[in-house]
């Protein structure tokens, strides 16, 4: 099956300094990205669909200044915290799609936990 | 938007027994409902899914069933063993938004040998 893969997997940084995660789709061509967060015991929030080459789109509620999102290429997508602060520590999980038509399969990440001291 | 609800959030069961998952949506132009279990600090991983073409689908001790009219669809699991015990997600496509993925709040199910 389609493989994705995130890095860092775990990244503790301090409060006023920004993270980047990246997300990559190793053996398929991601037309389509999406980040999720996901706080302890919670689903999995919807933050933001990345299409390659254009700019992201984001949730309600969801500061784009803050979550800076890259899709430079169809096998990667990047996530930059700006500013983090505790409030930000959580789980975030990218997914991938490709192809089009709308019953797509979504193929997730390993997810990167993210700890702000 | 869709929204997902997904009930019980919590169900313990005896090894053996079967579990029964249901969700509800709102958007009837969703069309694509997969269901996904996760183990703690593990990805989501795809068990099944079901298209709305399609009212039932089953592989070994999964299935899964869909009522458009209702806008319900429910996640049966048979015979059920420890190795079940996750939490489980159900989820609905909005076709009208970029076909992305709304999720339900989970479920949490316990196997009890």
């Amino acid at each position: 099956g389609a493989v994705v893969s995130q890095h860092p997997s775990r990244v503790i940084c301090k409060s006023g300094t920004s993270v980047k995660i990246e997300c990559r789709s190793l053996d398929f061509q991601a037309t389509t990205m999406f980040w999720y967060r996901q706080f302890p015991k919670q689903s999995l929030m919807l933050m933001a669909t990345s299409n390659e080459g254009s700019k992201a789109t984001y949730e309600q509620g969801v500061e784009k200044d803050k979550f800076l999102i890259n899709h430079a290429s169809l096998t990667l997508s990047t996530l930059t915290v700006t500013s983090a602060h505790p409030e930000d520590s959580s789980f975030y999980i990218c997914s991938a799609r490709g192809g089009t038509g709308s019953m797509r399969e979504q193929y997730f990440g390993p997810g990167t936990r993210l700890t702000v001291t | 938007g869709e929204n997902v609800e997904q009930h019980p959030s919590t169900l313990s069961v005896q090894e053996g027994d079967s579990a029964v998952i249901k969700c509800t949506y709102s958007d009837s132009a969703s069309n694509y409902f997969p269901w996904y279990k996760q183990e703690l600090g593990k990805r989501p991983q795809l068990i099944i899914d079901i298209r709305s073409n399609v009212g039932e689908k089953k592989d070994q001790r999964i299935a899964v069933t869909l009522n458009k009219t209702a806008k319900h669809f429910s996640l049966h699991i048979t015979e059920t063993q420890p190795e079940d015990s996750a939490v489980y997600f159900c989820a609905a496509s909005d076709g009208a938004a970029g076909n992305k993925l709304t999720f339900g709040g989970g479920t949490r199910v316990l196997v009890k040998p």
